[in-house]
């Protein structure tokens, strides 16, 4: 069974542009969470897609957007790009929401310059 | 508002003996515990967990002891070895208004003296 699968892997942006990033679930997971990891601030939580409805929400600002397809992929969008945006952001998936199977993949590292 | 602490960023331990991490919360409302391990270029795995209902849970080399009246977990591996050097994660989990919301910590990292 393939794992959590993040596009892309790296990416650098500058101030002011906006971005995309992609996540594949693991197949028949419904529940897909987004996390930014900074130093010293750990895994932050962004929100929480389940069946293509967002479910449960961070405290980010409106610039962090996600969205769920009807096939559990899903993407996150930051607009506005500010230099403190520049983080690894990971997704994590699993079948229910059920926070001892989160299976995260590998993340995107994001650069804002 | 940091609701769940790991005060230590860092700390070494000597190949053998035994590996202490440590992270403090500040929502009576959170009900589980969890640990979770990173590696470089790698997502988070699950670790071990605990629920607010036990105080001690082990797995092999693995055990988290929870300590609710000081709101104090701990993550003691034993015997310690190379392969455990990474990031440890602690995340506590609660559920609002139907929906399970996990807080983690800022991580510590492990490392391994051989």
């Amino acid at each position: 069974k393939a794992g959590v699968t993040q596009t892309p892997r790296y990416l650098i942006k500058t101030r002011g542009q906006q971005v995309t990033l992609s996540c594949s679930p693991i197949s028949g997971h419904r529940s897909v969470s987004w996390y930014q990891q900074t130093p010293g601030q750990g895994l932050q939580f962004l929100f929480e897609y389940f069946s293509e409805t967002q479910r449960n929400k961070g405290n980010f600002p409106g610039r962090f957007s996600g969205r769920q397809f009807s096939n559990s992929r899903s993407e996150m969008n930051v607009s506005t790009l500010e230099l403190g945006d520049s983080a690894l952001y990971l997704c994590a998936s699993s079948s229910t929401g059920d926070s001892e199977k989160l299976f995260f993949g590998s993340g995107t590292q994001l650069s804002v310059l | 508002d940091q609701q769940v602490k790991q005060n230590s960023p860092s700390l070494s331990v000597q190949e053998g003996r035994i590996s202490i991490l440590n992270c403090d919360y500040t929502n009576s409302m959170f009900d589980y515990f969890l640990w979770y391990k990173k590696y470089p270029a790698e997502g988070p795995t699950f670790l071990i967990s605990i629920s607010s209902i036990k105080d001690k849970n082990e797995d092999g080399r693995f055990t988290v002891f929870l300590n609710k009246s000081a709101k104090h977990l701990s993550l003691h591996i034993v015997p310690s070895q190379p392969g455990d050097s990474a990031v440890y994660f602690c995340a506590a989990s609660a559920t609002f208004q139907g929906a399970q919301k996990l807080v983690f910590g800022q991580g510590t990292r492990l490392t391994i003296n051989p």
